[in-house]
């Protein structure tokens, strides 16, 4: 049972490049998360989506952008990447009101 | 805005002991609190999760309260082993169901 599948695990990106985070669960949850964790600071949300077909922002979206591909899977996008968006992003997924499953992270840097 | 906060940042400990951790946020309109675990270079395990409406839940020798009106969680455990050596956070859920917010953890080491 794989639960949350997050790709790829280590990124180093230039700054202006773009990339796609992707995350992929198998566990049937109808709602999906992005975080992002920086040293000393906790997880801070990006984006969520509720259900399939549904994304919103969360506490920090501004330089990202996300899709909802279909229920497993919820990619997140850098379209210029900057070194402020150097961190370990989390992807985790849930039924509404429930705990929320982890992946093991992608950790990306920005140069 | 909801902030939560935890403290001691980290805490070292003897073989077992028993242990708290504090968790307190601003804004009590939450729909649940959940208590996690982070194990270095892994993601995040859910360990207890308390809904608004209770006041305590409990998991083997993991026991985590809510007090919602003040504000404030705690996740006892007991006798400490060196496997409980990680990160524990804890994050609040809004009433929408969706927005979680998380605290920065307590780094814990509990020494053989």
């Amino acid at each position: 049972n794989a639960g949350v599948t997050q790709t790829p695990k280590f990124q180093v990106l230039k700054t202006g490049q773009s990339m796609t985070l992707q995350c992929a669960q198998d566990m049937n949850h109808n709602s999906m998360y992005w975080y992002r964790q920086d040293p000393g600071m906790g997880l801070r949300l990006i984006y969520y989506s509720a259900s399939e077909g549904t994304t919103d922002k969360g506490e920090v979206p501004n330089g990202y952008n996300v899709s909802r591909l279909n229920k497993r899977e919820f990619s997140l996008r850098l379209e210029s990447a900057a070194p402020s968006q150097t961190s370990v992003y989390f992807c985790a997924s849930s039924e509404r009101y429930q705990p929320q499953h982890f992946g093991d992270g992608t950790r990306l840097s920005i140069l | 805005k909801q902030e939560v906060t935890q403290i001691p940042a980290a805490l070292s400990v003897p073989e077992g002991e028993n242990l708290v951790l504090n968790c307190s946020f601003t804004d009590s309109a939450i729909y649940n609190l959940q208590w996690f675990r982070q194990d270095p270079g892994k993601g995040l395990t859910s360990l207890l999760l308390i809904q608004s409406s209770q006041r305590e839940q409990t998991s083997g020798r993991l026991n985590a309260s809510l007090d919602k009106s003040s504000g404030r969680s705690t996740l006892y455990i007991a006798a400490s082993q060196p496997g409980d050596s990680a990160t524990y956070l804890c994050a609040v859920v809004d009433t929408g169901g969706f927005k979680t917010i998380f605290g920065a953890g307590t780094r814990l080491f509990v020494k053989a």
